[in-house]
């Protein structure tokens, strides 16, 4: 069965730190992962995905995520932390391909804490 | 509408009542999902639409649980006889089509708190 693992419930850093969010797949087929973030009292907002192609994906408010298939991780980092980036962060991988369903499964979550 | 939108936002009731979640998709998006979240179980699946159809509702969590979709847009979840453990955020999310590589656009959720 398809899951991620998300290696830490909780991450701090100093503002302007790099951010390293760690995701972990486990999938039989070549996977489309995704990684989600959300903010108090919100829903999940999409910060990036990988489907096909390029291995290295950039998403918004500076996040990229680079999809290793022989460590079959999928890491999201930030060169530079900014207060706003607090919040909490999903990893999930799609599942259902070629099923004509979809659903995905998610990590964890990582909470993100930066300090000034 | 610009974006996935629930209703109510809150919701607290007593153990035993029925209640209804709504969920309105972006329009022109054909495929609808529920999610539910809570402190002990993270973000679970519990069902998918297709337009009206329902392939998967694998995720549901007892026979208690039913959702319905119609004229391929509004979805309601019902819960019968609510439970303590039935407290969570629920959230619902859309995509355009159904398959495994689209973005799920998700909605802010409705918070039910069964007491």
């Amino acid at each position: 069965a398809q899951s991620v693992t998300q290696l830490g419930s909780h991450v701090s850093v100093s503002e302007g730190a790099l951010v390293l969010l760690r995701c972990n797949y486990s999938s039989s087929v070549p996977p489309y992962l995704f990684w989600y973030v959300q903010y108090p009292n919100q829903g999940l907002q999409l910060l990036l995905k990988y489907t096909t192609g390029a291995t290295l994906v950039k998403g918004i408010n500076g996040f990229e995520a680079e999809f290793k298939k022989s460590e079959t991780s999928f890491h999201l980092t930030k060169p530079s932390a900014h207060m706003s980036d607090a919040a909490e962060y999903f990893c999930a991988v799609s599942v259902g391909v070629n099923t004509g369903f979809q659903k995905l499964v998610f990590g964890t979550g990582t909470r993100l804490l930066v300090s000034p | 509408g610009a974006g996935v939108s629930q209703s109510p936002s809150n919701k607290v009731t007593e153990k035993g009542k029925d209640v209804e979640l709504r969920c309105d998709p972006i329009s022109g998006h054909t495929a609808l999902y529920w999610y539910r979240q809570s402190l002990g179980q993270g973000l679970e699946f519990l069902i998918y639409f297709q337009g009206n159809s329902a392939p998967d509702k694998s995720g549901l969590p007892s026979d208690r649980f039913s959702a319905e979709r119609t004229g391929g847009s509004v979805s309601t979840l019902t819960i019968q006889r609510t439970q303590q453990e039935d407290s969570a955020v629920y959230l619902c999310a859309s995509s355009q089509v159904g398959g495994p590589a689209d973005t799920q656009y998700f909605g802010p959720g409705t918070r039910l708190t069964v007491l």
